[in-house]
């Protein structure tokens, strides 16, 4: 497989609920990130890790907590979501973090989570 | 704080030609990004400007004016297929944040 690849595609979940999405990119970038897509906003940035290392939460709700075990693999773990944080879920990986010198992230395909 | 602001529609014929603005305030950024997303896609990077000017790729061109706050996507030869979101973005300078801030994405819509 290439580029960034994200499990599961679709998600319904309760508010009740323990689940968890996960990201793997096959490019060998040392960045990865989550981002939040609802409709009519812009893509809202949630967590950045560098090497592994979590280098910003942009002040994310505690119901949402992010994995990351090696430089490969992202994992969002969710619990007691509120119907408001249904989205879509995107993983995004770059070379370095920012991307600074060349502007590119690469994106998986989204997790479309829906909280009922 | 930074903020991108772009026209949220824009509606084209086949073969046209399409500019899409975008006007940012921030304190200090490397570069300006543009993406494209179809409907249940990805978005997928288009280009990059780190310098003032005018960046050509194919069908699309890219340009960036640092005095002005302001860059823009333009659009060639228009087809079906460029029916997408556009979505500017920016690279801040560490003290601000480590990775690209989007605007709120331009849907544009291409007719026959």
């Amino acid at each position: 497989e290439t580029g960034v690849t994200q499990t599961p595609r679709h998600l319904v979940m309760g508010m009740t609920n323990k689940k968890s999405l996960k990201c793997e990119q096959h490019l060998g970038h040392n960045a990865m990130y989550w981002y939040k897509q609802s409709a009519k906003k812009p893509l809202e940035l949630m967590f950045v890790y560098s090497l592994e290392e979590r280098v910003e939460n942009n002040s994310v709700p505690s119901r949402f907590s992010p994995e990351c075990p090696n430089s490969s693999h992202l994992f969002l773990h969710l619990h007691t979501l509120q119907p408001e944080d249904s989205a879509l879920y995107l993983c995004a990986s770059s070379q370095d973090p920012g991307p600074r010198d060349t502007g590119e992230l690469f994106f998986g395909e989204g997790s479309r989570l829906t909280v009922l | 704080g930074q903020s991108l602001e772009q026209p949220s529609e824009v509606t084209a014929v086949e073969g046209a030609i399409v500019q899409i603005n975008c006007t940012y305030q921030t304190s200090g950024f490397y570069g300006l990004s543009w993406y494209q997303q179809h409907d249940g896609g990805a978005p997928t990077f288009l280009s990059y400007n780190a310098l003032d000017g005018l960046e050509e790729t194919g069908r699309f061109s890219s340009f960036l004016s640092r005095s002005d706050s302001y860059g823009y996507l333009l659009l060639q030869e228009l087809q079906m297929k460029d029916s997408a979101s556009y979505f500017c973005a920016v690279s801040p300078f560490p003290v601000t944040g480590t990775a690209l801030i989007f605007g709120k994405g331009t849907t544009l819509s291409v007719s026959s």
